[in-house]
């Protein structure tokens, strides 16, 4: 069936490094993409969306990248900090308007001082 | 602001008993979502509405699962009878949707409630 996969589970980074999480998805009718991050005992916490029409869209320390050729997303941290540490998840919606947001299983960041 | 507050926290019950999950969505949000949480099976989309309407409970494990949202602030999702493989956190989210395909906006979660049936 259609999911969203991610390629690595967990990651490791020094402490003012960049981090690159990447996700794979496999609906190309997906239209809309979301990074959540997660820590715990909390619920996911939106970093940023971008939708099907961009290829790239920057936040605040924050880039996610959308390769719709490969159906590939990309989340990079710039300077990577202690509070970074968590589980990042992408999202992706390929049900229209609304509703049917489709979560891959995680990768856990974990940022080494 | 506030965002999504659910209630409660935490629950702990014995199997069998009927448990009720509540959440007040973030004001002017017309879209409310109901997930459950498992190492196993990562976040999974159980039911949503759309102005107080279900849209999708495909997602809903089986009859003893039962979601409503009698108004625009405030929804349940309850369980009965409640067994063991219940156990999950279970998180409500919320948004504003658009009228078209290209107005989608985030999702907003709550930070869950930990369910735990013994």
């Amino acid at each position: 069936g259609e999911s969203v996969g991610l390629h690595l589970p967990t990651l490791s980074v020094q402490e003012g490094d960049n981090s690159i999480i990447n996700c794979a998805y496999s609906n190309s009718a997906s239209d809309y993409f979301i990074w959540y991050k997660q820590e715990s005992g909390k619920g996911p916490q939106f970093i940023i969306d971008i939708r099907s029409n961009m290829d790239k869209r920057q936040g605040q320390r924050v880039t996610v990248l959308l390769n719709k050729t490969v159906k590939h997303l990309s989340l990079q941290i710039a300077a990577t900090q202690p509070g970074d540490s968590a589980v990042y998840f992408c999202a992706e919606n390929y049900g229209g308007s609304q509703g049917n947001l489709i979560f891959g299983k995680g990768t856990k960041l974990s940022v080494k001082p | 602001d506030a965002g999504v507050i659910q209630s409660p926290r935490h629950e702990v019950t014995e199997m069998g008993q009927e448990v009720t999950l509540r959440c007040k969505p973030i004001s002017g949000h017309n879209s409310l979502f109901w997930y459950r949480q498992t190492m196993m099976r990562g976040l999974e989309l159980l039911i949503y509405f759309n102005n107080n309407v279900p849209i999708d409970d495909s997602g809903m494990p089986e009859d003893r699962f039962s979601a409503k949202m009698p108004n625009a602030s405030f929804s349940t999702l309850k369980i009965q009878p409640s067994e063991p493989r219940d156990s999950a956190v279970y998180f409500c989210a919320s948004s504003s949707r658009g009228l078209s395909p290209n107005s989608n906006q985030p999702q907003h979660f709550g930070d869950g409630t930990r369910l735990s049936i013994l």
